[in-house]
């Protein structure tokens, strides 16, 4: 294991639901992520979380709504959820005493599909 | 615009033999160049990173080569082996962002 656990593993939401990811790290690591992997595309950055401040949002639509209530987890707040947004969520973090970006520490992710 | 270009998407290679996947990128202020490694159901995992001040980082099995000048970069697995088989992504990031390759699925035949 990785020291990086989300919940849940698998979720099926219709579009009119209202979800949240959890991300959990037990490594000491202070700067926590959301990645989107849509297959046959890169991995898209989401949010990054630097401290439990918010240091990166890159124009993800307002439908998705992280929350860092510590430098231990983090969620994804999901509502009102497109069909083009099925995908795997992953969560990764690191030691912000690295650069932010380098020697990340991925979760399994949650596979979601959106109906 | 796709930052880092990656190929070939998919490969097949036989036990023992030498599995190579290249990456390209065109921003210059790139100086971090990772691999990562991904199994079905798992998340990526980080498997050799290099600095584009040296030119080759061995770690076992598994080599980078960096060309600085033609701004490619490509990860060399010797002897692969069918525990190898997984997805391979190149990555590349400066000072805000890491962006990725779209991934290269590697078959290593018995």
């Amino acid at each position: 294991e990785t020291g990086v656990t989300q919940t849940p593993r698998h979720l099926v939401m219709g579009m009119t639901n209202k979800k949240s990811l959890k991300c959990e790290q037990h490594l000491g690591h202070n700067a926590m992520y959301w990645y989107k992997q849509s297959a046959k595309k890169p991995l898209e950055l989401m949010f990054v979380y630097s401290l439990e401040e918010r240091v990166e949002n890159n124009s993800v639509p307002s439908r998705f709504s992280p929350e860092c209530p510590n430098s231990s987890h983090l969620f994804l707040h999901l509502h009102t959820l497109q069909p083009e947004d099925s995908a795997l969520y992953l969560c990764a973090s690191s030691f912000r005493r690295d650069r932010l970006n380098e020697k990340l520490f991925f979760g399994s992710g949650t596979q979601l599909s959106v109906l | 615009q796709q930052q880092v270009k990656q190929s070939p998407q998919s490969l097949i290679v036989q036990k023992g033999g030498i599995s190579i996947i290249n990456c390209a990128y065109e921003n210059t202020a790139f100086d971090y160049f990772p691999w990562y490694q991904q199994f079905p159901g798992k998340g990526p995992a980080l498997l050799i990173a290099i600095r584009p001040d040296v030119s080759e980082k061995k770690e076992g099995r598994f080599t980078i080569s960096f060309n600085k000048s033609a701004k490619q970069f490509s990860l060399h697995i010797m002897d692969s082996q069918p525990g190898d088989s997984a997805t391979y992504f190149c990555a590349a990031t400066g000072a805000n962002n890491l962006f990725f390759g779209t991934g290269t699925r590697l078959t290593v035949i018995p």
